[in-house]
């Protein structure tokens, strides 16, 4: 069974503090995605990367970092975390070259900045 | 550059009776075009998907949606609805070229059954 696993289920974080979330999926693919999901907004790309090392900005980056260090590993950092990135956080993967683009997700961060 | 079109923001619905989500996207290419379903505090499930062949396209639970090209729309349907069903739905879209592409999402439709 295919699976894409995040750290935290739900995570109460302070202003200014450092935050990583990871995820790992064990499906060998190549593009790995983060999204947050506010309501009515629907889920917004804040980084995408197609390799190990390679990384690039989605719609809403700012405030946001990304690591790919390993193939199945795609990390978000919240350099100093603030209020208004309280949210939803999704982590997604799929197949390059001869996929459909279809993308499995992650269940999920919860992450509360007080 | 591709958007995606969620009309209904909530559709309220009684439990047996029919439902149609509504979708539309823009592009000026062709299409790969997805339902995903959100159950409560969890990730995203993939329903169905349209790549290519018959506009018809069944899903899991009993769900489908239909492409069509002149309207620019893929809505979700199904015949009788369960409890179970209440969930968010996503509509995305991209585009079938090779290489890295994105999913452009819709901003969703909560669907909420009643017995």
């Amino acid at each position: 069974d295919v699976k894409v696993t995040q750290s935290s289920r739900y995570l109460v974080k302070r202003t200014g503090e450092k935050v990583f979330l990871e995820c790992v999926q064990d499906m060998d693919h190549e593009n790995m995605f983060w999204y947050r999901q506010d309501p009515g907004l629907g889920l917004r790309l804040i980084y995408f990367s197609y390799d190990v090392k390679m990384k690039e900005k989605g719609d809403i980056p700012e405030g946001y970092s990304v690591s790919r260090e390993k193939k199945e590993r795609f990390s978000l950092i919240l350099e100093s975390a603030s209020t208004n990135q309280t949210s939803m956080y999704l982590c997604a993967s799929s197949l390059a070259a001869g996929g459909n683009n279809e993308q499995f997700f992650g269940p999920g961060t919860r992450l509360t900045v007080l | 550059a591709q958007s995606v079109t969620q009309l209904d923001s909530q559709v309220p619905v009684f439990e047996e009776a029919p439902v149609e989500l509504r979708c539309n996207y823009s592009s000026s290419v062709s299409v790969y075009l997805f339902w995903y379903v959100q159950y409560p505090n969890q990730g995203l499930q993939l329903l169905l998907k349209y790549l290519s062949g018959s506009t018809l396209v069944k899903g899991i639970n009993g769900f489908e949606a239909e492409f069509n090209k002149s309207q620019t729309s893929f809505h979700l349907r199904k015949p009788s609805v369960h409890i179970s069903d209440t969930a968010e739905y996503f509509c995305a879209v991209s585009e079938p070229k090779t290489g890295f592409q994105k999913l452009v999402f819709g901003t969703g439709t909560r669907l909420l059954v009643s017995p």
